[in-house]
């Protein structure tokens, strides 16, 4: 069992560009959570997604960000037109039934410049 | 659920003790968390308290809850150097979403 796989690790983008970010839940996990960190700061709750529906969206940003889990393939966290404010490392879990087997992947940093 | 509150900084010797505390303010999480991050790294999770506990010990780990004054601490015995990490104490929420604290660094002297 692979764990949560998050990729990329690391992507660098111009202000104004789109970012891309890509989350495989645990096999048998149906439920992804997502969470930024800001650098020196904790994680804060972003999103939760089950196949298809967003369950809590409350932690996104009003504009510029969505995320979707598609019935098949991974979780997808978008940011359209990057500032650098948007500079933090995202990280994405997984759990099999609603918080249960909660893991987090390793997450992806993203650096706008 | 959203205020859980750690100290920034914590520095032991090798082969101390090390106690990092955490308090929240939501009275109703059910589990609350300890996780430990290394620089550029995911988070590992170290152990997990339910809430109707008062104390959880794992190896060279305990977990002790107060739940009245809602006050969370983690020791750690016997300290390494390889301890040397960010540890962030989180209470799960509603079973969905956890709210962290802003992170204890705990360096480690040998």
């Amino acid at each position: 069992n692979a764990g949560v796989m998050q990729n990329p690790r690391h992507l660098v983008r111009r202000r104004g560009q789109e970012a891309r970010l890509r989350c495989s839940p645990m096999k048998g996990h149906s439920h992804v959570y997502w969470y930024r960190q800001l650098p020196e700061e904790g994680l804060k709750f972003m999103v939760y997604l089950q196949k298809e529906n967003i369950i809590d969206e409350s932690g996104m940003p009003k504009e510029r960000f969505s995320a979707e889990f598609p019935k098949e393939g991974p979780s997808i966290l978008r940011i359209q037109q990057v500032v650098r404010g948007d500079s933090a490392a995202y990280f994405c879990a997984s759990s099999w039934e609603q918080g249960y087997g909660y893991t987090f992947g390793s997450g992806t940093r993203l650096t706008v410049v | 659920g959203e205020d859980v509150e750690q100290s920034l900084f914590l520095s032991v010797r090798e082969g101390d003790s090390s106690v990092i505390n955490c308090t929240y303010t939501d009275s109703s999480s059910t589990y609350l968390y300890w996780y430990k991050q290394e620089p550029g790294a995911g988070l590992q999770l170290l152990t997990y308290i339910f809430s109707n506990m008062d104390m959880k010990q794992d190896q060279r780990l305990t977990v002790l809850l107060n739940k009245k004054d809602k006050h969370l601490s983690l020791r750690i015995a016997d300290t390494q150097t390889g301890d040397s990490a960010i540890y962030f104490c989180a209470e799960l929420m509603n079973f969905n979403k956890f709210y962290f604290g802003s992170g204890t660094k705990l360096n480690v002297k040998p």
